[in-house]
């Protein structure tokens, strides 16, 4: 059955970029679904970043859009987030999920801090 | 932006008692609503999907229900390990998430 797993850096610095990859296995990133990446602050909620297809489409939170690049890279199977001018505030635990429509497959979750 | 608003924000009940989670949408999405359970450490998981279709391997205590705008979860007789925060979610117009329900124990 379809894995996922997240890596990347844990630590990133304030007005930097954070950079995520999640790896698909059991399966192939092309198939008919989206990938969607999601976060989660300390103690608060789930918050949806955006999602990209193996097509290379993409959607992202509108709330989120300006700062955040999906992408895809099917010879390696894996699907990537990058989030720029990054603040307190982004930090989070970052899953990776499967998306029909629900997301039905999670990644285990990485936690990415914001400091100097 | 659709906005899922849900309810109680936090529900005490017993072992064994009924839980009834509300999910109430600012504009109708249709079926398109699931449900997560997440506990401490974990990764959400799916539960509900298409409003009332329950997930592989989640059990029959496990029901949704609605369509539009209104939603219910409903564990038919909680267990202890249904002690968890649960999440709404829809698809109608990306993806958006409910802020949680935080079901304690009573």
């Amino acid at each position: 059955q379809v894995q996922l797993q997240e890596s990347g850096p844990g630590l990133v610095k304030p007005s930097g970029t954070l950079s995520l990859t999640c790896a698909v296995s059991g399966g192939s990133i092309s198939s008919s679904n989206w990938w969607s990446w999601v976060r989660q602050p300390p103690g608060k909620g789930l918050e949806w970043i955006g999602e990209i297809y193996h097509s290379g489409s993409t959607n992202y939170n509108p709330s989120l859009k300006s700062r955040v690049t999906i992408s895809v890279d099917k010879s390696k199977n894996q699907f990537s987030l990058k989030l720029s001018s990054v603040t307190a505030a982004d930090t989070a635990v970052y899953y990776c999920a499967r998306d029909l429509y629900y997301m039905d497959v999670w990644g285990k979750g990485t936690t990415v801090t914001v400091s100097s | 932006e659709i906005v899922l608003t849900q309810s109680p924000a936090t529900l005490s009940l017993s072992p064994g008692e009924r839980a009834t989670l509300s999910c109430r949408a600012s504009q109708s999405v249709s079926s398109y609503l699931a449900w997560y359970q997440q506990k401490p450490g974990q990764a959400p998981r799916l539960l509900i999907y298409d409003a009332s279709n329950r997930a592989t391997g989640i059990p029959a205590r496990f029901s949704g229900s609605g369509s539009g705008t209104d939603f219910t979860l409903t564990i038919s007789s909680l267990e202890p390990e249904d002690f968890a925060v649960y999440y709404c979610q829809q698809r109608s117009n990306l993806d958006t998430f409910g802020q949680g329900t935080k079901l304690e124990i009573k």
